[in-house]
């Protein structure tokens, strides 16, 4: 089945400054990579997500990259500002007709906790 | 729409109870999932349904059973509580299977004694 890693754990940035998450997976059927973020409290919501036919996407100060060959996706967030704080998940999985096996299911990462300073 | 709701918010239960975890959606999505959060672990699947009438196995499905009650509830049983069971719970659902968004509920604060 599929793996999701996820770097780093924790994260703290200065308001204004940019901050990068980077995730890896493992099966290369993965083409639809979502990013949810979970403020405290709250159950995850999703903020942006990528297909594997694009490389990158954009949202406002929100950007994922992809890149396929090297099975690792990105997201930057630009800007920081103090309610960006939160804790951000990256998920993979195949997109597509449904079956019952792993490999249409998403997988989730670790998750990455960031603060953003003031 | 209220989206996801799930009850309770909070539960404490002894070693051996049983409980019934509540999920409703009023979106009129198909496909439903149950997942587990503990801390360090991100979110693991434990059981889903890709439509109404159909249930099966996430990643970790082992002490827990699940009803799909009609299209829009949900129900994830505890049989006989475990220590190990102790975590938040989440109850999720989707427009379609696969890779569409899914919209989360509040969550269940579970500790089990």
């Amino acid at each position: 089945g599929e793996n999701v890693e996820q770097h780093p754990s924790t994260l703290s940035v200065q308001e204004g400054d940019s901050a990068v998450i980077k995730c890896t997976y493992s099966d290369s059927a993965s083409n639809y990579f979502p990013w949810y973020k979970q403020e405290l409290g709250k159950g995850p919501q999703l903020i942006i997500d990528i297909r594997s036919n694009v490389g990158e996407k954009k949202d406002q100060r929100i950007a994922v990259t992809l890149n396929k060959t090297a099975k690792h996706f990105s997201l930057h967030i630009t800007e920081t500002q103090p309610e960006d704080s939160a804790v951000y998940f990256c998920a993979a999985t195949p997109r597509g007709v449904w079956n019952t096996g792993t490999a249409s299911k998403l997988t989730f990462g670790t998750g990455t906790r960031l603060q953003v300073t003031l | 729409n209220a989206g996801v709701t799930q009850t309770p918010k909070f539960q404490v239960l002894k070693t051996g109870q049983s409980m019934t975890l509540q999920c409703a959606q009023d979106m009129n999505h198909n496909s439903m999932y149950w997942y587990r959060q503990d801390p360090g672990m991100g979110l693991r699947l434990i059981y889903y349904s890709a439509s109404e009438g159909t249930t099966d196995k996430g990643e970790v499905p082992n002490g827990y059973n699940v009803s799909r009650l009609n299209k829009r509830e949900f129900s994830l049983r505890l049989e006989s509580a475990a220590p190990s069971q102790t975590s938040v719970y989440f109850c999720a659902s989707s427009r379609l299977a696969g890779g569409n968004e899914q919209f989360f509920g509040p969550g269940t604060r579970l500790t089990v004694l």
